[in-house]
């Protein structure tokens, strides 16, 4: 079946700083989820994207549906330890029955 | 609380032996799903379930089997026909199988075969 890619795959940054990170499909999505997961825990969904350009917060996060409907982005802004964890995204088609995911982005947070 | 309840968190199998995954879910979603994590790859679908008595394959379902008789319920059985079944295993829901619609996840089972 059919995955995302994501980058960066890993990234190392200092806390305080801001980070970015980006999923592209080769199919056009109506949706686009992100989620967060920590070691041996299920993933927990940040933010939901349903339409072209829009541009969605949750406390330090803001995610974007790209124009294009085949990518998605998500931004972390002051990055503190707990923001530690591998992010990924997922996608769905309008008539798709399933999700799409991206292998996940690393993120570890340096004090 | 509302939320999806995945049960044993771990689970230790002898080579041979089929294996039981709990998935409970008191959300009133129509629609159920199966997961497995692998290091370094993105989640793949093993089962999912639009309505109660109707489940559809994967894309790796050889050696896994499911039921859905209840619209909270949706146990994965990983039979010893699974080639390599160590691994994590993620269950979810949504409200419906299509279209628009969040995607929510249990705390997941970590299997490993002995």
């Amino acid at each position: 079946g059919q995955q995302l890619n994501q980058s960066p795959q890993s990234m190392f940054i200092q806390e305080g700083e801001d980070v970015s990170m980006n999923c592209t499909s080769s199919s056009i999505f109506n949706t686009w989820l992100w989620y967060k997961q920590d070691p041996g825990e299920g993933p927990v969904l940040l933010i939901a994207l349903y339409k072209a350009g829009e541009l969605t917060s949750n406390g330090r996060l803001t995610a974007q549906f790209g124009i294009t409907r085949k990518d998605s982005f998500l931004n972390i802004s002051a990055s503190i330890p707990s923001d530690v964890g591998i992010y990924f995204c997922a996608g769905r088609t309008y008539y798709g029955q399933n999700f799409v995911f991206g292998p996940g982005t690393r993120l570890s947070v340096l004090p | 609380d509302g939320g999806i309840t995945q049960s044993p968190k771990y689970l230790f199998r002898k080579e041979g032996q089929n294996v039981t995954l709990s998935c409970e879910q008191n959300l009133n979603h129509d629609a159920m799903y199966w997961y497995r994590q692998d290091p370094g790859q993105g989640l793949r679908l093993i089962y999912y379930s639009q309505i109660v008595n109707d489940f559809q394959k994967g894309d790796i379902a050889e050696g896994y089997s499911v039921s859905r008789e209840k619209k909270e319920s949706f146990p994965l059985t990983v039979t010893s026909a699974q080639k390599n079944p160590t691994a994590f295993y993620l269950c979810a829901s949504s409200i419906r199988g299509s279209g628009t619609g969040e995607l929510f996840f249990g705390e997941g089972s970590r299997l490993t075969v002995l």
